[in-house]
């Protein structure tokens, strides 16, 4: 059972470049999200779809692009890094629309370094 | 936005004592869930909570909707080494549109 994969695991870039962190899940799961983990910041959610071709803004969706356009790919896009985006990124899916009852299904994580 | 404050935001204990941690809100949630992430890993769901007052257990764990639905605890008995992570609380509100809005985090650290 693979979940929800993420790639790469770790990144690093320099300030200016762009990048996509890749999000894939094999559980049919409507809804996909994009959380940031930053120390003493807890989970802060960036982006999320409750469907193929829907996706919305979560807190702190600046700087950051997504795309749905199967039900099993979210990727995040980084179009300029900035040193701000340095973080520990998870991608989460859930079974029901909207997310329903909260049960997400989180991913391993990307940590993303930018110098 | 909505926040949920997390405490204490970390504790340090001896391993077979038990542990509580809390979490509350200015507002009313309708569920309230509570996670854990091991250390490189992403969060795994432990306890899933939907009704105010609905107290629910799995193995040593326990946890607790409040009556007021403005908070929820959790709580460890007879801790071991592999209880070391952060927990998070993790809640759904009317206005959230299906978003999980999540606590900072308690991390535990366990001496064996």
């Amino acid at each position: 059972n693979a979940g929800v994969t993420q790639t790469p695991k770790f990144q690093v870039l320099k300030t200016g470049q762009s990048m996509t962190l890749q999000c894939a899940q094999d559980m049919n799961h409507e809804y996909m999200s994009w959380y940031r983990q930053d120390p003493g910041m807890g989970l802060r959610l960036i982006h999320y779809s409750v469907g193929a071709g829907i996706t919305d803004q979560g807190e702190v969706p600046n700087g950051y692009n997504v795309s749905r356009s199967t039900t099993e790919d979210f990727p995040l896009r980084l179009l300029s890094a900035a040193p701000s985006q340095t973080s520990v990124y998870f991608c989460a899916s859930s079974p029901r629309p909207g997310g329903g009852t909260g049960e997400l299904f989180f991913g391993e994580g990307s940590r993303l370094t930018v110098l | 936005g909505q926040q949920l404050n997390q405490s204490p935001q970390s504790m340090f204990i001896q391993e077979g004592e038990d542990v509580s941690m809390n979490c509350t809100s200015s507002s009313i949630f309708n569920t309230w869930l509570w996670y854990k992430q091991d250390p490189g890993e992403g969060p795994v769901l432990l306890i899933a909570l939907y009704k105010a007052g609905e107290l629910t257990s799995n193995g040593r764990l326990t946890a607790q909707f409040g009556i007021t639905r403005k908070d929820s605890f959790l709580n460890i008995s007879a801790s071991i080494p592999s209880d070391v992570g952060i927990y998070f609380c993790a809640g759904l509100y009317g206005g959230s549109q299906g978003n999980l809005i999540f606590g900072k985090g308690t991390k535990l650290s366990v001496k064996p």
